[in-house]
């Protein structure tokens, strides 16, 4: 099947800070990816989804100014976490659909962040 | 929009045995459903997926259901083995122009014992 990356898989940042997550396309091109997080023991929570050299669509209830989401190429995505707080430690995971009208989906490995 | 209820939430087999993990979806044009895997502290694995179009799909030791009419798709494993341990989830989406969301279920965490 086909890769997404995702980097770093996991990360510590003080309260306050800002915090990058890449997500990459390794074999194809993604016209589209999509954010994820999740709780432990619990399905995965669409924060936004994004299509290259457009603004993403955030979810109801997912704060755009916190999460900034950047897709400038057909194989890359980044999340930003900005000003940081220990509630937003959630394992967050990216996924990209390549083409269109086409569903097939695959998801990266993951990130955890932790917020100290 | 769509809805999709999965069961049961957990799930416990011997080795050997076969595991059956069931969906229901409410959207009628849906038109696609994946299954992922899931192990721990790692991203979701796409194991297998049908359309619309056909009403069961088979690779190796699983296989997928789907009944359009009844709105519900199902997983099975059969000669399940530990390794086989995870969380699965299904998904929802319904292709067309421009792009579209997968609207997942809860899980399923299926533990195999030796």
């Amino acid at each position: 099947g086909a890769v997404v990356s995702q980097h770093p898989s996991r990360v510590i940042c003080k309260s306050g800070t800002s915090v990058k997550i890449e997500c990459r396309s390794l074999d194809f091109q993604a016209t589209t990816m999509f954010w994820y997080r999740q709780f432990p023991k619990q399905s995965l929570m669409l924060m936004a989804t994004s299509n290259e050299g457009s603004k993403a669509t955030y979810e109801q209830g997912v704060e755009k100014d916190k999460f900034l989401i950047n897709h400038a190429s057909l194989t890359l995505s980044t999340l930003t976490v900005t000003s940081a707080h220990p509630e937003d430690s959630s394992f967050y995971i990216c996924s990209a659909r390549a083409g269109t009208g086409v569903n097939t989906i695959y998801f990266g490995e993951g990130s955890w962040l932790t917020v100290v | 929009g769509e809805n999709v209820e999965q069961h049961p939430s957990t799930l416990s087999v011997q080795e050997g045995d076969s595991a059956v993990i069931k969906c229901t979806y409410s959207d009628s044009a849906s038109n696609y459903f994946p299954w992922y895997k899931q192990e721990l502290g790692k991203g979701p694995q796409l194991i297998i997926d049908i359309r619309s179009n056909v009403g069961e799909k088979k690779d190796q030791r699983i296989a997928v259901t789907l009944n359009k009419t009844a709105k519900h798709f199902s997983l099975h494993i059969t000669e399940t083995q530990p390794e086989d341990s995870a969380v699965y989830f299904c998904a929802a989406s319904k292709s067309g122009s421009g792009y579209s969301t997968l609207t997942f279920g809860k899980g399923t965490m299926l533990l195999v014992s030796p």
